[in-house]
């Protein structure tokens, strides 16, 4: 198994800009989480998907961020628009049910 | 709280040595932990995980226990290598919230 994918693996972008990252789970896994890491607040849990229903969004900033996952293999984590504060490393995470979450390589975001 | 910049504990063992990293929990109700490995430019991997029902769970060459009375579970690495120089994560979770929360972690450094 390849492992949980991620791309773009950077994204430079300017502020008020969309991004999109994708996020490819293991396959069998149906949970499907995002995370941002930064050095400012560490590791935070940003929503997760059961079953491609999004099951808690609380730790989802603002309206600017939003989540989708139209199939079992696929997710988006959107931004619209790009702030410099949103400048992150982006990691998506899957699992089963009964095991530990494996995450992907990360997407470094720079916003300027 | 949260603290305004994330500042590391930081571990320094010399190439051999055994290393011994400690995480304090905060949810009594968390029966689920986890120890994650991360290095530079890549996302947490796994290492160890156990269940509240057992105190110590071991692995290759590395041990995890754990003490419910004081809310501390603690990662030990025998023989450490250069190779185990990462930042390590533990993580709790609740049986059946899916979610997990991680601590701030700690920066192991090995001195060949």
């Amino acid at each position: 198994d390849a492992g949980v994918i991620q791309s773009p693996r950077h994204e430079v972008t300017e502020m008020g800009q969309e991004v999109t990252l994708r996020c490819k789970p293991i396959s069998g896994h149906d949970y499907l989480f995002w995370y941002r890491q930064t050095m400012m607040r560490g590791l935070e849990l940003l929503i997760y998907f059961n079953n491609n229903v999004p099951i808690d969004d609380s730790g989802m900033p603002e309206d600017r961020f939003s989540a989708k996952m139209p199939n079992a293999s696929f997710s988006t984590l959107k931004i619209q628009p790009s702030e410099p504060r949103d400048s992150a490393v982006y990691f998506c995470a899957s699992s089963s049910p009964s095991g530990e979450q494996y995450f992907g390589p990360g997407t470094r975001l720079t916003v300027t | 709280g949260e603290s305004v910049g994330l500042h590391l504990p930081t571990l320094s063992v010399q190439e051999g040595d055994n290393s011994i990293i400690n995480c304090a929990y905060s949810n009594s109700a968390s029966d689920y932990f986890i120890w994650y490995k991360q290095e530079s430019g890549k996302g947490p991997q796994f290492i160890i995980d156990i269940r509240s029902n057992m105190d110590k769970r071991q692995g290759q060459r590395v041990t995890v226990l754990l003490n419910k009375t004081v809310k501390h579970l603690s990662l030990q690495i025998a023989a450490t290598q250069p190779g185990d120089s990462a930042v390590y994560f533990c993580a709790e979770n609740v049986t059946g919230a899916n979610n997990l929360f991680f601590g701030t972690g700690t920066r192991l450094t090995v001195i060949p």
